[in-house]
């Protein structure tokens, strides 16, 4: 397996567009997570998911933010608008709890900057 | 607000030396997890110990786990300068619920 895929890589854009992450976790995994990580804040969980399902999504920021997962093998995080305050990099993860305490697989992150 | 926190935010220490990093959290845990993460990358699964475990060793990473103080520590041993990276500590405080310490960055210099 690939591991987690995680695009764009990089992502520049002016403050009020949207912005759109994507994700593919490790087939056969069943818990995707959603984090953001910054100097100022460390790394914070924003929603995960288990099977598809949106099961926590209190770190989400503000309704600026939405993420979906239409199926076991995509996820998106948006941003709409976006500001500068959103500058992070923006990472997502998935492990599998079929089998008990097993650990989350990270992709490389989306380093997003907003101008 | 954060679940797990680090002790200490950054160490540095020569090549061949021990490396301690602890954390500390505030609700009951099914596990306790540490995770590296070299600079620009993502995180990487270290190793994991469960509640009802004290101690686990995997190569020159030792962890202890006080689930009656809320804490624990990694512990590297003779390290090298490829060691250099952050660590964080991540508790699942309930369901699949995964949180992250701010970490520890460790510098090891040759």
């Amino acid at each position: 397996d690939a591991g987690v895929i995680q695009s764009p890589r990089h992502e520049v854009t002016e403050m009020g567009q949207e912005v759109t992450l994507r994700c593919k976790p490790i087939s056969g995994h069943d818990y995707l997570f959603w984090y953001r990580q910054t100097m100022m804040r460390g790394l914070e969980l924003l929603i995960y998911f288990n099977n598809n399902v949106p099961i926590d999504d209190s770190g989400m920021p503000e309704d600026r933010f939405s993420a979906k997962m239409p199926n076991a093998s995509f996820s998106t995080l948006k941003i709409q608008p976006s500001e500068p305050r959103d500058s992070a990099v923006y990472f997502c993860a998935s492990s599998n709890r079929d089998r008990e305490n097993t650990e989350a697989f990270f992709g490389q992150g989306t380093r997003l900057t907003v101008v | 607000s954060q679940q797990g926190e680090e002790d200490p935010q950054a160490l540095s220490i020569q090549e061949g030396e021990n490396a301690t990093m602890n954390c500390s959290y505030k609700t009951s845990i099914n596990n306790l997890q540490w995770y590296r993460q070299n600079s620009g990358r993502g995180l990487v699964h270290l190793i994991l110990i469960r509640s009802n475990e004290r101690e686990k060793h995997s190569g020159r990473l030792r962890v202890t786990l006080d689930t009656s103080k809320k804490s624990s520590s990694l512990l590297i041993t003779a390290s090298r300068a490829a060691d250099t990276a952050s660590y964080f500590c991540a508790t699942a405080p309930q369901g699949g619920k995964l949180i992250f310490g701010q970490g520890t960055e460790l510098s090891v210099k040759p």
